[in-house]
């Protein structure tokens, strides 16, 4: 059974760069599928980041795009999300998640908070 | 972008009621439509997806349906577990959307 884990700072200051970082056990990135993240800023809903599908192939939501770059790591075991130039709209907790196409996300980590200010 | 609408924003039910949320799109995404549930401080956690299909373990009181533009997830009787917040969330075309959310409590 697949697992995933974010991990990463949960402070960060506006202007810098938020890096994260989901580990995945029970499941090899190589073998398919596609790993991404979707956060939640605090009391709202839901906003999709992006993907990666372990061959590199990207997509990403437009209103971040410019900002946003999500990898994945060669030992096929973690995938992460840099988001530069932050401010406190990018406060949220961010998940990492499996999309697997038609069933669309099947896995969630438990989510991390990140805060964005001085 | 696809704008995702739910109707009601929240609603109030007793244990074993029959409760009914509505999720619209902006533009017709087929049956690509997944609904999740999300309890305080959990990840969201997948109930439906292509808009009536219920992925394993998922119990069966859960049930969706429609196609297009107008959707409907539907509890048959709520449980004491099911007091949460629905999300409904497009993935027909980029960028995946969901919707503002509806939450279930107590009446």
């Amino acid at each position: 059974q697949v697992q995933l884990q974010e991990s990463g700072p949960g402070l960060v200051k506006p202007s810098e760069t938020l890096s994260l970082t989901c580990s995945v056990s029970g499941f090899s990135l190589s073998r398919g599928y596609y790993w991404g993240w979707v956060r939640q800023p605090p009391g709202k809903g839901l906003e999709w980041i992006g993907h990666i599908y372990y061959t590199g192939t990207t997509n990403y939501n437009p209103s971040l795009e410019s900002r946003v770059t999500i990898s994945v790591a060669t030992s096929k075991t973690q995938f992460s999300l840099r988001l530069t130039s932050v401010t406190a709209a990018d406060t949220a907790v961010y998940y990492c998640a499996r999309w697997v196409g038609v069933q669309t996300f099947d896995s969630w980590g438990q989510g991390t908070t990140v805060t964005v200010s001085s | 972008d696809i704008q995702m609408t739910q109707s009601p924003s929240s609603l109030s039910a007793s244990v074993g009621d029959r409760v009914t949320i509505t999720c619209r799109a902006s533009q017709g995404i087929i049956n690509y439509l997944a609904w999740f549930q999300q309890r305080p401080g959990e990840a969201p956690r997948s109930l439906i997806y292509t808009a009536s299909s219920l992925p394993s373990g998922v119990p069966s009181r859960f049930s969706g349906s429609g196609s297009g533009t107008n959707f409907t997830l539907t509890i048959s009787s709520l449980q004491p577990e099911d007091f949460a917040t629905y999300y409904c969330q497009q993935y027909n075309s980029y960028p995946f959307t969901f919707g503002p959310g509806t939450i279930v409590d107590i009446k």
